[in-house]
């Protein structure tokens, strides 16, 4: 049963591209969450999602990004425009059932460095 | 915001020793508080503590939760190289999916 898979692993992008971060959940799990991370920060929260629906989307900023988990394929982390302070480890995690609890996993991250 | 405060930011110890760790939180909607170990990759799963005074231990680590005092101590006994990392410390509210991470504490075991 293979982990909470994100691709791509490191992404460079330059000032005013998009930036789009995938995560494929584990097998049998159903809610999606993505965190940032911040170079010397705690991981923050950024959203929750199910299949085909945003539950909260409280934690992402008002413009830029989005996010979509569609019935088929990953939950995609889109962040258009990107600027410096973008750069950022950004982290999803899944879960059989709507809490982070002891069946949620995390992903190994995605890197994203704007330059 | 809510906040989790971890302490000491970092730590450096020698093989063998024992060290603990310090997670405080603030109480507003409180469910459980978790701890993850990162290693430049997935912060993986440690523990999730929801109740004063049930220590729970896992080898060599070991954690407790103090309701009352709103704070968590992780303790690892008789380090080892393999246990350099950083240790996350998070808590979940009303909304359980919902974690509030502290910064973390960057643990170095030197041989």
């Amino acid at each position: 049963n293979a982990g909470v898979m994100q691709n791509p692993r490191h992404l460079v992008r330059r000032r005013g591209q998009e930036a789009r971060l995938r995560c494929s959940p584990m097998k049998g799990h159903s809610h999606v969450y993505w965190y940032r991370q911040l170079p010397e920060e705690g991981l923050k929260f950024m959203v929750y999602l199910q299949k085909e629906n945003i539950i909260d989307e409280s934690g992402m900023p008002k413009e830029r990004f989005s996010a979509e988990f569609p019935k088929e394929g990953p939950s995609i982390l889109r962040i258009q425009q990107v600027v410096r302070g973008d750069s950022a480890a950004y982290f999803c995690a899944s879960s059989p059932t709507g809490s982070m609890n002891t069946e949620a996993f995390f992903g190994q991250g995605t890197r994203l460095t704007v330059v | 915001e809510d906040k989790v405060v971890q302490s000491p930011l970092s730590l450096v110890v020698h093989e063998g020793d024992t060290v603990t760790l310090n997670c405080s939180y603030e109480v507003t909607n409180f469910r459980s508080l978790l701890w993850y170990k990162q290693e430049k990759k997935a912060p993986t799963f440690l523990f999730m503590l929801t109740s004063s005074g049930i220590e729970k231990k896992s080898g060599r680590l070991s954690s407790i939760l103090d309701k009352k005092e709103l704070f968590s101590i992780l303790n690892i006994t008789a380090t080892q190289t393999g246990d350099s990392a950083i240790y996350l410390c998070a808590r979940s509210g009303a909304g359980s999916y919902q974690l509030t991470f502290g910064k973390g504490t960057k643990l170095s075991v030197i041989p």
